[in-house]
C-alpha cells in the first residue's frame, strides 16, 4: 500500500542552524501538508501546498519556514534559523485532491533543537 | 476561528468495558476525521464522517456525527488492550487544514 515517507526520522541540531526535513508524498497525490506536534500536545497545521505554491499557512509558519517541491517526488520543509521552541515532531501529509479528501500522514521527523 | 474540544483527555478502562470519547467543534465543518496515534508513531486514519447522522464502524470502534450539535462520538465496545493509543478528532471547516483536538489518551487495562 502506498505511503508517505519522511527523512530523517530524527534530527538533532544546534539553535540557529538550518534544517531541511524531507517528505515523499504518495505518488498520485497533489496536495501536500506539514503539521507539527510539540511533545504531549495536539497536532498543529503549518502549511499546505499545491501546484508549486503555498495554498494556506498558519500563524506558526513565519519567515523562518519555507517549503519547496524541488523535483517530482520530494516535498521539503526548511527551517532557516532554528529555535528551541521548534523542537517537535514534524509530520508531512498528502491527499489526492483539494481539501475534502483524507490526508495521509507520514511517520514524522522528530526534531530536537539544543 | 474553528476550535475542537475533546473529552476526556485521559481514559483508563478495563478490558471488556464500553466507553465513549466526545469531540465538539465550534463552527460548521465539511468533514470530521478520527485518527489513532501510537506512542512515537504517526497518525492513522480511522474514520471520515461527512454528513449529519453519519455512522461508521470498524471492529470495536464506532464513530458518529451530529452536525447540528457539532458533536462527534467515538464509541469503544468491549475494549481490548490493543486499543490503547491516543485518539484524535480533526475537523476540516472551509479550508484545507485539519484542526485537531488535544487527543484522548486511552489505556485499556487487563
Amino acid at each position: 500500500e502506498p505511503e508517505v515517507t519522511q527523512t530523517p526520522s530524527h534530527q538533532v541540531t544546534q539553535m540557529g542552524q538550518e534544517v531541511i526535513l524531507r517528505c515523499v508524498p504518495i505518488s498520485n497525490h497533489l496536495y501536500f501538508y506539514w503539521y507539527r506536534q510539540i511533545l504531549g500536545q495536539k497536532v498543529e497545521f503549518l502549511v499546505s501546498f499545491y501546484n508549486n505554491e503555498i495554498s494556506e499557512k498558519s500563524e506558526i509558519f513565519d519567515d523562518q519556514f519555507s517549503v519547496e517541491r524541488p523535483d517530482g517526488s520530494n516535498f521539503t520543509l526548511k527551517i532557516r534559523s532554528t529555535k528551541l521552541e521548534d523542537s517537535a515532531m514534524y509530520f508531512c501529509a498528502s491527499s489526492v485532491s483539494r481539501a475534502l479528501e483524507t490526508q495521509y500522514f507520514g511517520p514524522g521527523t522528530r526534531l530536537l533543537v539544543l | 476561528e474553528l476550535k475542537v474540544e475533546q473529552n476526556p483527555l485521559f481514559l483508563s478502562m478495563q478490558e471488556g468495558k464500553n466507553y465513549t470519547i466526545y469531540c465538539n467543534y465550534s463552527t460548521t465543518s465539511d468533514r470530521l476525521y478520527w485518527y489513532r496515534q501510537d506512542p512515537g508513531k504517526s497518525l492513522e486514519s480511522l474514520f471520515v464522517l461527512l454528513s449529519n447522522g453519519a455512522v461508521k464502524q470498524e471492529g470495536r470502534l464506532m464513530a458518529s456525527l451530529d452536525t447540528k450539535a457539532r458533536l462527534s462520538t467515538l464509541h469503544i465496545t468491549a475494549a481490548v488492550h490493543d486499543l490503547s493509543a491516543t485518539y484524535f478528532c480533526a475537523v476540516q471547516g472551509g479550508s484545507e487544514k485539519l484542526v485537531f483536538g488535544k487527543g484522548t489518551k486511552l489505556t485499556v487495562n487487563p
